[in-house]
């Protein structure tokens, strides 16, 4: 089974500094690693995803994230802050054989001026 | 393309009610994937289909639960009858491809409420 652990519920910076999401995950297989984000009152969209290939992945809006095997981690970043990027943040992990997409608890970034 | 698609965007009603959330997938995606969001226990999958085909079906939380999908562009998720405790905000997704690598998009939900 696979499973993904979002180490912060709240993380709050400010705008024009970096930004650091944290995400563990368990899987006993090779797996495909997604990050969403959430606006509120809003669906989820794809902000990037990691299947096997390069393991720094570059995702939309300036977000990247880094496949860290040793360490079983996949970690969000960016580099500066904008406001628009406060948000509710979803690390997931999908076994590349199956289908289920294992949402982690979210982490809510917010961004002060 | 618009997108997944999902109606209603708010749905009020009272408790023994029927309720019924639509779902329109992007076109050509062949698997669908209907979401149920709560404050207690985060994203839960509710279903799965693959070429109109529930696959799995096991994230049903109750028999109360029904769902179809009729054609390649529409799926419906129905409670009958609803319970306060189904209050929820229900997400659609639909993905290209069966597997797990493939980009599920997601719909802007259906916030439930039920009284």
């Amino acid at each position: 089974a696979q499973s993904v652990t979002q180490l912060d519920s709240h993380v709050s910076v400010s705008e024009g500094t970096p930004v650091l999401l944290r995400c563990n995950y368990s899987s006993s297989y090779s797996p495909s690693l997604f990050w969403y984000v959430q606006h509120p009152n809003k669906g989820l969209q794809l902000l990037l995803k990691y299947t096997s290939a390069a393991t720094l992945v570059k995702g939309i809006n300036g977000f990247e994230a880094e496949f860290k095997k040793s360490e079983t981690s996949f970690h969000l970043t960016k580099p500066s802050a904008h406001m628009s990027d406060a948000a509710e943040y979803f690390c997931v992990v999908s076994d590349p054989s199956g289908y289920a997409l294992n949402f982690g608890k979210g982490t809510s970034l917010l961004v002060t001026p | 393309d618009a997108g997944v698609i999902q109606s209603p965007r708010h749905e009020v009603t009272e408790m023994g009610q029927e309720v019924t959330l639509r779902c329109k997938p992007i076109s050509g995606h062949n698997s669908l994937f209907w979401y149920r969001q709560t404050m207690m226990r985060g994203l839960e999958l509710l279903i799965y289909f693959n070429n109109n085909v529930p696959i799995d079906d096991s994230g049903m939380p109750e028999d109360r639960f029904s769902a179809k999908m009729p054609n390649a562009s529409f799926s419906t998720l129905k409670i009958q009858p609803s319970e306060p405790r189904d209050s929820a905000v229900y997400f659609c997704a639909s993905s290209l491809q069966y597997g797990g690598t493939d980009t599920q998009y997601f719909g802007p939900g259906t916030r439930l409420t039920v009284l």
